[in-house]
């Protein structure tokens, strides 16, 4: 079975500008959640999705939205980019919401704001 | 706020050397405790800990959950070098769903 896979790997924006990750869950997990890591505050829950819709949230800024698909995979957005959001983004997939059983994490994308 | 500090930060042991990693907790409606291995890369699951499960083994590795004193270990025996990596501690719980709190990690290296 095909692991949890991100697009794209690398990123490099200037700031102001806006970007768009992916994220393909395992096939038939429904559960998306997205994570940033820093070194300086490692790893920081974004949100997470649910059959298309947004379980909960994190302490970001409204910049960082994101929306699941009907084929569960999912994207992030990131607009009006700072310093401050270069970072690896990993996106996690489990079967069930809710914290009742496993997350496998995606390969990440590492965002660099210059 | 749920809270994960893991202990200790940093290990340095040799070849075959036993290690023990720590992992308290603070957390409502603790729903599970899960490890992960990270290395150069994104985290690999190593295990999950719920109500009903308190104790896991995996080859040389093992967990236990002691909901009572709110904490975790993960136990390494026979140390190799690539059990080198960062050691994750996270827990679900509260109101969140698919909110994963994470410790800061400990960083593990494993010497010749």
């Amino acid at each position: 079975k095909a692991g949890v896979t991100q697009t794209p790997r690398y990123l490099i924006k200037t700031r102001g500008q806006q970007v768009t990750l992916s994220c393909s869950p395992i096939s038939g997990h429904r559960s998306v959640s997205w994570y940033q890591q820093t070194p300086g505050q490692g790893l920081q829950f974004l949100f997470e999705y649910f059959s298309e819709t947004q379980r909960n949230k994190g302490n970001f800024p409204g910049r960082f939205s994101g929306r699941q698909f009907s084929n569960s995979r999912s994207e992030m957005n990131v607009s009006t980019l700072e310093l401050g959001d270069s970072a690896l983004y990993l996106c996690a997939s489990s079967f069930l919401a809710g914290g009742h059983n496993e997350q496998f994490f995606g390969p990440g994308t590492r965002l660099t704001v210059l | 706020e749920d809270k994960v500090v893991q202990s200790p930060l940093s290990l340095v042991v040799h070849e075959g050397d036993t290690v023990t990693l720590n992992c308290s907790y603070e957390v409502t409606n603790f729903r599970s405790l899960l490890w992960y291995k990270q290395e150069k890369k994104a985290p690999t699951f190593l295990f999950m800990l719920t109500s009903s499960g308190i104790e896991k083994k995996s080859g040389r590795l093992s967990s236990i959950l002691d909901k009572k004193e709110l904490f975790s270990i993960l136990n390494i025996t026979a140390t190799q070098t690539g059990d080198s990596a960062i050691y994750l501690c996270a827990v679900a719980g509260g109101t969140s769903y698919g909110k994963l709190t994470f410790g800061q990690g400990t960083i593990l290296t494993v010497h010749p």
